[in-house]
């Protein structure tokens, strides 16, 4: 079946680095895509989303990357700090109208 | 953002008793909400959807006479564990969305049954 995932479980990144994390998706006919950033015992949180007419755009500290060739996407931090240690999930809104979560990447700070 | 609340956020309760968690979107009408159930370590599982006054459209696989939700209200919505066992002990999240395609989700409610 169609499914959003995610290329690696965990990333440990040094403090002030800068972070990539990257996600698949199989579905062509997805036209959003958002990162939800998950700490310990909480819920998910939206960091950015990116619609498919973009193959980019920025936030604060983040960027999220499009490849609708290739069906990738990715979230890119920059300066990493710790309060950035969580599990990040990439999500799918496929034509279904329902979000299709990735497996999640654990993220792990280094000071 | 949007804020959505979830209550109770940790519940304990035995086995064979009945857990209500509600969620509520406290500043914004919502259209739809979700119910996602997380297991530790793993992504979150799409339960149902509901929409306001309708009832709730169930993923396969998922028991509608077990878990019983109610969307009475455009800000509120409820998820009813009935007849609970151990192996329903999970993290419950909801999330709900308005009028645009952005979804907003609770804090989650940490059940476990004994």
């Amino acid at each position: 079946g169609e499914s959003v995932g995610l290329h690696l479980p965990t990333l440990s990144v040094q403090e002030g680095d800068n972070s990539i994390i990257n996600c698949a998706y199989s579905n062509s006919a997805s036209d959003y895509f958002i990162w939800y950033k998950q700490e310990s015992g909480k819920g998910p949180q939206f960091i950015i989303d990116i619609r498919s007419n973009m193959d980019k755009r920025q936030g604060q500290r983040v960027t999220v990357l499009l490849n609708k060739t290739v069906k990738h996407l990715s979230l890119q931090i920059a300066a990493t700090q710790p309060g950035d240690s969580a599990v990040y999930f990439c999500a799918e809104f496929g034509n279904d109208y329902k979000l299709s979560f990735g497996a999640g990447t654990t993220v792990t700070v280094r000071a | 953002g949007a804020v959505v609340s979830q209550h109770p956020s940790r519940v304990i309760c035995k086995s064979g008793t009945s857990v209500k968690i509600e969620c509520r979107s406290l500043d914004f009408q919502a259209t739809t909400m979700f119910w996602y159930r997380q297991f530790p370590k793993k992504s979150l599982m799409l339960m149902a959807t509901s929409n306001e006054g309708s009832k709730a459209t169930y993923e396969q696989g998922v028991e509608k006479d077990k878990f019983l939700i109610n969307h009475a209200s455009l800000t509120l919505s409820t998820l009813t564990v009935t007849s609970a066992h151990p192996e329903d002990s999970s993290f419950y999240i909801c999330s709900a969305r308005g009028r645009g395609d952005e979804q907003y989700f609770g804090p989650g409610t940490r059940l476990t049954v004994t």
